[in-house]
């Protein structure tokens, strides 16, 4: 069982369109972090959310915290295909040192 | 520019030898991780060391070990490979109370 869920699975998106992707839980969470991966390469940290309610911006890239911190959203305006890629979403429960990977999103941008 | 280091990007080994995925980080972190990465399975962790010489299973041990003799360096060995085995591997570092994983290139393990 998924600690992490993540929606949808797969995404497949015009160039220009917007979208959002969901990581869900019934656990809270002390932080929550958003992960891209490119083909045969390991994930890079995109954002780190700490504070229930809390809302980030990078570039087109808007993240979201939960207000009671168990779930978050990443969402992406005017996609471009260099957005393509797989969105991971990670939790720390702060119980340890380790954190807790969603099932990922498949993101295909189509120019 | 910190990183982290995966020794093969790409290995082919038969069924029952042992293996040993390397991987070495530049930052003086003291949490390792090694995850295996399968589709629709998502990064499941295998085992973790929060300092030299000590280790932590993680949700998936069963037909690995881990070794961390140096702060920079921690292993993950395949006692015998078997053909379930057939993943991405990926090793990660973090900073006690840092903000997120620093990960390699992965390797992509292929037993046959």
């Amino acid at each position: 069982t998924q600690l992490l869920e993540q929606s949808p699975q797969f995404l497949s998106i015009q160039e220009g369109e917007n979208l959002t992707v969901y990581c869900n839980s019934s656990s809270v969470f002390s932080s929550l972090q958003w992960y891209r991966q490119e083909p045969g390469e390991g994930p890079v940290l995109l954002v780190t959310v700490v504070t229930g309610g809390e809302v980030k911006k990078l570039k087109r890239l808007t993240f979201q915290f939960g207000d009671a911190r168990k779930d978050s959203s990443l969402h992406i305006t005017a996609a471009q295909t260099g957005d393509t890629g797989l969105y991971l979403c990670a939790g720390d429960r702060g119980t340890g040192n380790q954190f807790y990977f969603g099932t990922g999103t498949s993101l295909t941008v189509i120019p | 520019d910190v990183k982290v280091t995966q020794s093969s990007r790409y290995l082919v080994k038969r069924t029952g030898e042992k293996v040993f995925l390397e991987c070495v980080q530049d930052m003086d972190h003291e949490n390792m991780f090694w995850y295996r990465q399968d589709p629709g399975l998502g990064l499941r962790l295998i085992y973790f060391s929060y300092d030299v010489k000590m280790k932590e299973k993680g949700d998936i041990p069963e037909g690995y070990s881990v070794s961390r003799e140096k702060k920079e360096r921690f292993s993950l060995i395949l006692e015998s490979a078997s053909t379930n085995q057939t993943s991405m591997y990926l090793c990660a570092s973090r900073l006690t109370g840092g903000r997120g994983y620093t990960f390699g290139s992965g390797t992509r393990l292929t037993v046959v």
